[in-house]
């Protein structure tokens, strides 16, 4: 069965540090979105793609934050420097596009502890 | 602006009764509705979803949704619930093109006892 792909599945980082994630989407799917979840909240968007392009990327504090999916399949997400709040589960998800009826998959997820 | 309220944070039920966890909406357009779990530690697999038609949706694991358009509502139930079941439930609002990203509510912890 198909899956989104995420890797580390965790990360501790010192604050002021830089610290990558990476995401493969489930293939042939052009939609990609990184959300990110704090402990006892739910998840929020950071950034879309569709294919290589920055659909929506509003909510992604973009003085320390970067996204990048250059070739449109497999996407990295960056933070540099890292603050103690930025401690949360980072999910990235993946969908079809122009496809009625369908939903966004999700990956394991990234959890990130800045310390 | 879209919006999903999921009013209970956390609701404790025994072991085979019935469960109820409630989700309000407030979205533009035609709401296309998603219910999720996310067990500790790990990523959101879909319950059920409600893009058009019946407007009762059945999903995996036994779980069941009503839309009410007239309520903003899309409340998950589940008749008997099992002990595996203990997990956090997210509702979610969005659109059904596949780009349109997910609002999800805030989650409700379940708790389950013998």
């Amino acid at each position: 069965e198909a899956e989104v792909a995420q890797s580390p599945r965790y990360k501790i980082t010192e604050k002021s540090q830089a610290v990558a994630f990476w995401c493969d989407p489930i293939s042939g799917h052009a939609t990609l979105y990184w959300y990110r979840q704090i402990l006892g909240q739910g998840p929020e968007l950071l950034v879309q793609f569709q294919d290589e392009s920055v659909v929506d990327d509003s909510q992604l504090p973009k003085d320390r934050f970067s996204a990048e999916r250059l070739k449109g399949v497999d996407s990295t997400l960056k933070i540099q420097p890292a603050e103690l709040g930025d401690s949360a589960m980072y999910l990235c998800a993946s969908s079809l596009l122009r496809v009625l009826n369908t939903e966004a998959f999700f990956g394991q997820g990234t959890r990130l502890t800045v310390v | 602006a879209q919006s999903v309220t999921q009013p209970d944070i956390h609701i404790t039920v025994s072991e085979g009764a019935s469960l109820e966890l409630r989700c309000n909406y407030s979205y533009g357009a035609t709401p296309y509705l998603f219910w999720y779990v996310q067990s500790p530690g790990q990523g959101l697999q879909l319950l059920l979803k409600y893009f058009s038609g019946d407007t009762l949706v059945q999903g995996i694991k036994g779980f069941e949704a009503e839309f009410k358009r007239s309520q903003s509502s899309f409340n998950l139930r589940k008749p008997s619930v099992h002990w595996s079941d203990a997990a956090e439930y997210f509702c979610a609002v969005g659109g059904n093109s596949g780009n349109t990203p997910l609002v999800f509510g805030k989650g409700t912890r379940l708790s389950v006892i013998a």
